[in-house]
C-alpha cells in the first residue's frame, strides 16, 4: 500500500509568482486536505477536497485555490506570492467523509520559500 | 469557534522518565481530539484521538491521553521516554459532527537526555 506523497520535496518562487504542488493520496482515500505549516507553528487547515468538490475551507485568501481529479490526487495552487506565503504545506488523505473525526494520513510536505 | 494552548514549547526529559505533554482546548460544541507526532522533515503521524466512548485512549509507540471535560484538557502521556521518542508533538480539536476545520496547537518539542 502506497502512503500519501508530496511534489516537489523543497521549492524556490520570488513574489509575484505563481506555484502548484501536487499530492496523490493514499490508494482507496477519497478525501484530500491541505494545510499550511509556518516555522515554529501547528499547521493551519487551508481546504478539503471530497470527490473532487470543494468540502470546507480556513481562513486563507481566494489566491489559495485546489482541484481535486477523478483518481482523488490534487493540486494546492497559490497565486501571487507573498514572502509569509514561505511555509511547509502538507497534504493528508483520508477514507471519506466520515466526518471530523476521522484520521488523516500525511504526506512528507513541500517547502516553499518565497524570497 | 475552537483553540488549542499546548502549555511549553520544549519539554526535555531523561531517558526512562515520565513524559507528559499538556494540551487544554476551548470548543463551543463537544469536541474530537488528537495528538500528531511529527520527526524532522517528515509529515504528521497519528498518535491517538478521542471521538466517543471511554476518555483514556491508548495510542500508538505507548502514548496515552485522558479527555477530561470538566478541565478541557487533554494530555499526553508515556510511562517512559525512549530516545527516539524526540520530535514535535500536536494537539488538535475539531468539532464533533461539525464542518471539518481542525484546529492545531503551536506543538510542543520533545527533547529526551540520555
Amino acid at each position: 500500500e502506497t502512503g500519501v506523497t508530496q511534489s516537489p520535496t523543497h521549492l524556490i518562487k520570488t513574489r509575484g509568482q505563481q506555484v502548484t504542488l501536487r499530492c496523490s493520496s493514499q490508494s482507496g482515500h477519497n478525501t484530500v486536505s491541505w494545510y499550511q505549516q509556518a516555522l515554529g507553528q501547528g499547521p493551519q487547515f487551508i481546504f478539503q477536497y471530497y470527490r473532487e468538490e470543494e468540502n470546507g475551507r480556513g481562513n486563507f485568501p481566494p489566491r489559495f485555490s485546489g482541484l481535486q481529479f477523478p483518481n482523488y490526487s490534487s493540486e494546492l495552487n497559490v497565486n501571487a506570492l507573498e514572502l509569509d506565503d514561505s511555509a511547509l504545506y502538507l497534504c493528508a488523505s483520508s477514507p471519506g467523509t466520515s466526518g471530523s473525526g476521522e484520521t488523516q494520513y500525511f504526506g512528507p510536505g513541500t517547502r516553499l520559500l518565497v524570497l | 469557534a475552537q483553540s488549542v494552548t499546548q502549555l511549553g514549547s520544549h519539554v526535555s526529559v531523561s531517558e526512562g522518565a515520565l513524559v507528559l505533554l499538556r494540551c487544554n482546548y476551548s470548543s463551543s460544541v463537544p469536541p474530537y481530539l488528537f495528538w500528531y507526532v511529527q520527526y524532522p522533515n517528515q509529515g504528521l503521524q497519528l498518535l491517538l484521538k478521542y471521538t466517543t466512548g471511554a476518555t483514556l485512549v491508548k495510542g500508538i509507540n505507548g502514548f496515552e491521553a485522558e479527555f477530561k471535560k470538566s478541565e478541557t484538557s487533554f494530555h499526553l502521556t508515556k510511562p517512559s521516554a525512549h530516545m527516539s521518542d524526540a520530535a514535535e508533538y500536536f494537539c488538535a480539536v475539531s468539532d464533533a459532527g461539525g464542518s471539518y476545520i481542525p484546529t492545531f496547537g503551536r506543538g510542543t518539542s520533545l527533547i529526551v537526555h540520555p
